[in-house]
């Protein structure tokens, strides 16, 4: 599958605790955003990368929140002092530098809940 | 600020019924717009998009999209839908003289289609 791959795809944590995903875009893809989805919404923006330089960030971002592509391939997201209002569906997607923006290739997702 | 509403947030049909999702958007200046689908336990996948041009755009699946610059709306259509449409769908919007970075989601929609 040549796909856009996340990883883990279910976390379960305990709140204060910190958790790590990772996103692999499409190999030949430059662009890399994270978005957070919570039940009942659309996919809210958090970050986005284009190679390994980070050009966004999303005013509602707590600065719990990190990512990272550090040889603009795959990413990470890092959450710290986990609360229970970071349960969420982290998105990873991909896309083309060339393809007008929007045009995503997102992965399956990675599920937190913090208890 | 800029936002998308889906009138619908729950919508079943039976087998061959037609189908139209509404979208609005608030935004005056140019727009892309787009419409992704999450199958059951899928990733998000894009529809269909409009960025210029002719304002009836097709997608995959039978599926179509007219834009309607003077109701700021962009609504999903299919002429008779099958149960392999059951999905939930959402419609994004990306301001082109806004930040090229974003897309801004409507809440989704989520379409059952009985046999």
């Amino acid at each position: 599958d040549t796909g856009v791959s996340q990883d883990p795809r279910h976390k379960i944590t305990k709140r204060g605790q910190n958790v790590t995903f990772r996103c692999d875009p499409i190999s030949e893809h430059n662009r890399l955003y994270w978005y957070r989805q919570t039940l009942g919404q659309g996919p809210e923006f958090l970050t986005y990368f284009q190679n390994e330089a980070q050009l966004e960030k999303s005013r509602l971002l707590s600065d719990r929140f990190s990512a990272e592509r550090p040889k603009g391939s795959f990413s990470t997201l890092e959450i710290q002092r986990t609360e229970q209002g970071d349960s969420a569906m982290y998105l990873c997607a991909s896309s083309l530098d060339r393809v007008v923006t929007g045009e995503l290739f997102f992965g399956e997702g990675s599920r937190l809940t913090v208890l | 600020a800029q936002s998308v509403s889906q009138h619908n947030h729950h919508v079943i049909l039976s087998e061959a019924a037609s189908l139209e999702l509404g979208c609005n958007y608030s935004y005056g200046g140019t727009v892309n717009l787009f419409w992704y689908v999450q199958y059951p336990g899928q990733h998000l996948q894009l529809l269909l998009k409009y960025f210029s041009g002719d304002p009836l755009v097709k997608g995959i699946k039978g599926f179509e999209a007219e834009f309607i610059k003077s109701k700021f709306s962009f609504n999903l259509r299919k002429p008779s839908v099958q149960w392999s449409d059951t999905a939930e769908y959402f419609c994004a919007v990306n301001a082109a003289l806004d930040s090229n970075y974003q897309l801004i989601w409507g809440a989704g929609t989520k379409l059952i289609i009985k046999p």
